[in-house]
Order: structure tokens, then C-alpha cells, then sequence
């Protein structure tokens, strides 16, 4: 058990709709990433935060958003949903130490319909 | 460019045998460090272990062994005693920014099946 958990688990929508995801992190693990997984492939980095700030981004449009707040617990919000934004989006936070590792929680499945 | 590959295509292992999982890696970087991650059909993503680039040392952790090799940039995973509940993908994933960013980049995984 990594004490991260994703919610919804799983969730349908259809093109043009809006969707957020949500993440809590591990009491202390002040950085979270998100990361989209497509069917057969390894893990997208999507972006990071570090208390509050956004903390680098991957090749992602802007209608990928997030938010941190101040308990560390996060947001991914997807606007315009396309069909190639169905996959398992994972969210992980970060245990600052000398090998800053990051603990992944269970992910949620989107289907865009 | 593809920074981490992983090549091999699914393996069938016979239980209690060892595996070996070939990762290979790009980077222009001095500091980094490789990971590598369990993701069984439930879809959560485990970690495994861990390699800093300027370890000397091979990583181990129980059955889990890092064969790694910086001037081949390979660092391939070690899995002794196989067991039935080790069937899983299996991916390598670098992080090169230490002091940074903290993303990873992911290879597309190895898919293992252990057989009784």
C-alpha cells in the first residue's frame, strides 16, 4: 500500500466533455505528478507540482490542467475530451530523499466515447 | 527519441526460475537515476528498485537485483525464484533532472507470465 489514492476508478465520458480526476498524496509528499498510460504503452509524463506551483509539464496541450492545495492533494482536469484521451491516468507522489522515488496510486480508467 | 527501450517481447517463466528483463537507456546526463516498476492487471504501478547513476554497486531488493552496466547504459532487472504472483508488466523508467523535475521517463514495458 502506497497511501495514494485516485478517484473515480473508472469513469465514461463522450467527445467535448470536461473531466476531473483527483489524487491524494501521502502526508508529507509535497510533489505530485501525473502521468496518462494509453492501452500498451508505458506511462506519459503530463506535469508535476511542488506545493501549490506547477513544476514542469510534458508535451501536453492546455486543456490539460491541475491544481495542488495546501494538503497536497491534487487535480487533473481534462477540457474538450477527445477519443485518444481515453487511457489509465496515474497520479505519484514524491518522498523527497536521496532517491526521490515516486509511489504511484491505482489510476483512473477514462473512456472517451 | 526514445530515452528508455525495452525490446523483448512476452516472456513465459517457469516458477521458481530466474528472469532477466533487458532495459537500455539515453541520456547525456552524468546524474540520473533508473527505477523500475510492477504493474500488475490491476493497473497500479509498484516499485521495485532503484539505481543512481553514481552508485557502484548493483541495486538489490529481496528478489529483485539490478544488473546495471553505465557504459552499455543497460540496466536490466534480475528477478530470482520466480513466483506466480510476479505475472506482470514490468517497466523501466529514468529520471534525469535530480535536482529539478522530477518526471520519469517511461520504456513500454515487459510483459512476463509465470507458469506453474
Amino acid at each position: 500500500e502506497t497511501g495514494v489514492t485516485q478517484s473515480p476508478t473508472h469513469l465514461i465520458k463522450t467527445r467535448g466533455q470536461q473531466v476531473t480526476l483527483r489524487c491524494s498524496s501521502q502526508s508529507g509528499h509535497n510533489t505530485v505528478s501525473w502521468y496518462q498510460q494509453a492501452l500498451g504503452q508505458g506511462p506519459q509524463f503530463i506535469f508535476q507540482y511542488y506545493r501549490e506551483e506547477e513544476n514542469g509539464r510534458g508535451n501536453f496541450p492546455p486543456r490539460f490542467s491541475g491544481l495542488q492545495f495546501p494538503n497536497y492533494s491534487s487535480e487533473l482536469n481534462v477540457n474538450a475530451l477527445e477519443l485518444n484521451d481515453s487511457a489509465l491516468y496515474l497520479c505519484a507522489t514524491l518522498e523527497a530523499s536521496g532517491t526521490d522515488t515516486q509511489y504511484f496510486g491505482p489510476g483512473t480508467r477514462l473512456t472517451v466515447l | 527519441a526514445q530515452k528508455i527501450t525495452q525490446t523483448q517481447p512476452g516472456m513465459f517463466v517457469q516458477e521458481k526460475e530466474a528472469v532477466t528483463l533487458d532495459c537500455t537507456y539515453d541520456t547525456s546526463d552524468q546524474s540520473y537515476g533508473l527505477f523500475w516498476y510492477k504493474q500488475p492487471s490491476s493497473g497500479e504501478m509498484i516499485f521495485l528498485i532503484y539505481q543512481g547513476s553514481y552508485d557502484e554497486q548493483n541495486a538489490t531488493e529481496g528478489r529483485y537485483s539490478l544488473n546495471f552496466q553505465k557504459a552499455r547504459k543497460s540496466a536490466n532487472l534480475v528477478i530470482s525464484a520466480s513466483q506466480l504472483g510476479d505475472s506482470a508488466m514490468y517497466f523501466c523508467a529514468m529520471r534525469e533532472d535530480y535536482y529539478g523535475n522530477n518526471r520519469l521517463a517511461f520504456g513500454k514495458g515487459n510483459q512476463v507470465v509465470v507458469i506453474p
